[in-house]
């Protein structure tokens, strides 16, 4: 079947370590987002990517990072520059940039301990 | 004025009552228009697509209303298992730009 996954579904690390959540879709699909939510808010856009080999940063990439070696693939790394990276982290994509259907991943949750 | 502006809610209906959510949007540019679900602790799921004419899918509707800049979506003869939030999603800045979320409006449907 055809989606998205995501590891892994629970992360936890201490202060100061860096940490990689993993993201891979089998959809074709070119574009690729990262988002976080915290309770009670909305989804908050980190970067995205359109075409492999480029990102883009979105609305609160401090402290991230990411790559696109792969058109499947779009790891995110959560630094510890990231001051409060306790969160839910969702992936999507979606075939069209910026106007069709996101499919998203089941999240990764992260708590900094 | 934020991008996507919902009322957060919670929404208290019992079953079988019709309710409906509105939802503003700034780009007066914006092309694409989406309502998600989410359940509690998992992913968004497409609930619909908006599109000018309006539509339907079984006990929900959506609408557009360009000149005012604002989408709502109704849903009637409401059942328990729709208790969720309610995502609208807009596309952004420019055509080109991804998808911008409100913070979602909450639905309780009380037996």
């Amino acid at each position: 079947d055809g989606g998205i996954t995501q590891s892994p579904k629970y992360l936890f690390r201490k202060e100061g370590q860096n940490v990689t959540l993993s993201c891979e879709q089998n959809l074709n699909h070119d574009a690729m987002y990262w988002y976080r939510q915290d309770p009670g808010q909305g989804l908050r856009l980190i970067y995205y990517s359109q075409i492999v080999n480029d990102f883009q940063k979105g609305d609160i990439a401090e402290g991230y990072s990411v790559s696109r070696e792969k058109k499947e693939s779009f790891p995110l790394t959560v630094t510890s520059a990231q001051k409060n990276p306790t969160a839910f982290y969702l992936c999507a994509s979606s075939a069209g940039q910026g106007t069709g259907e996101l499919f998203f991943g089941e999240g990764s949750r992260l708590t900094v301990l | 004025r934020k991008e996507v502006e919902q009322d957060p809610g919670p929404f208290n209906v019992p079953e079988g009552a019709t309710v409906a959510f509105n939802c503003t949007y700034s780009n007066s540019a914006s092309q694409s228009f989406f309502w998600y679900r989410q359940d509690c602790r998992k992913e968004p799921k497409l609930l619909m697509s908006v599109y000018s004419s309006g539509n339907e899918d079984g006990r929900f509707t959506a609408q557009l209303n360009r000149a005012s800049q604002y989408i709502s979506l109704l849903i009637r003869d409401s059942k328990l298992s729709d208790s969720a939030t309610y995502l609208c999603v807009v596309n952004g800045r420019s055509g080109n730009t991804p998808l911008v979320f409100g913070k979602g409006t909450r639905l309780s449907v009380i037996a």
